[in-house]
């Protein structure tokens, strides 16, 4: 069946330090991908999406491009903030409209 | 607009008892998804309604169950509760389509339910 990875965490950077969060999929067909943000105490905000290849996703500096030769939808932002640690989850839409999540990643961001 | 939005946030519950969450859709939403939050198994999609009619269920046993209404708000039930019921469970709502060709249908969600069984 379909299924997401992400890369373990926790992810520890240093304030205004680059972000990458690794995603990768396997699904039949194209799905759409999307990547969730959880603070803690919330629910799930959409962060981003992209609904076929070579799309990028953008928002609030954060990015990611829809890679289907390599299956993946990495995370990016160029300059991170104490405001941005949270859990960060991976998502794909499966054919049947559901969202298969990967595991989650936290940040943490140290001023 | 209203976001999604979910009531009662908090519930504590006894094992054996039952429980009723309920979910307020984005107005014009027409479609409701419920996903289970664990520390162990992460998120789970649970079921999905469409026009009063479950369209999709996830792999959880019978005594999970739910409902939408002509409003589109919708409720879970869980009965016969299990320590292992204790979860976030969220909410998530989106336009839909009435079928046809597949179109990528962006979840928003809730704040989530959180459930404690004792």
């Amino acid at each position: 069946g379909d299924s997401v990875t992400q890369m373990e965490g926790p992810v520890t950077l240093s304030e205004e330090a680059f972000l990458t969060i690794n995603c990768t999929y396997t699904a039949t067909g194209y799905p759409s991908l999307f990547w969730y943000v959880q603070y803690p105490g919330e629910g799930l905000q959409l962060l981003l999406k992209a609904t076929k290849a070579d799309d990028k996703g953008s928002n609030k500096g954060f990015e990611a491009t829809y890679r289907k030769e390599t299956t993946s939808f990495h995370l990016e932002k160029g300059s991170v903030q104490v405001s941005d640690s949270a859990v960060y989850f991976c998502a794909l839409m499966d054919s049947s409209y559901k969202l298969i999540f990967g595991s989650g990643t936290r940040l943490l961001v140290r001023p | 607009k209203a976001g999604v939005t979910q009531t009662p946030r908090y519930l504590i519950k006894t094992r054996g008892q039952q429980v009723t969450l309920s979910c307020s859709p984005i107005s014009g939403h027409r479609s409701v998804s419920w996903y289970q939050q664990t520390p162990g198994q992460g998120l789970q999609f649970l079921f999905e309604y469409f026009s009063e009619t479950q369209r999709n269920k996830g792999n959880f046993p019978g005594r999970f169950s739910g409902r939408q209404f002509s409003n589109s708000r919708s409720e879970m039930n869980v009965s016969t509760l299990e320590l292992g019921d204790s979860a976030l469970y969220l909410c998530a709502s989106s336009l839909a389509t009435s079928g046809g060709a597949f179109v990528t249908d962006t979840q928003y969600f809730g704040p989530g339910t959180r459930l404690t069984v004792l």
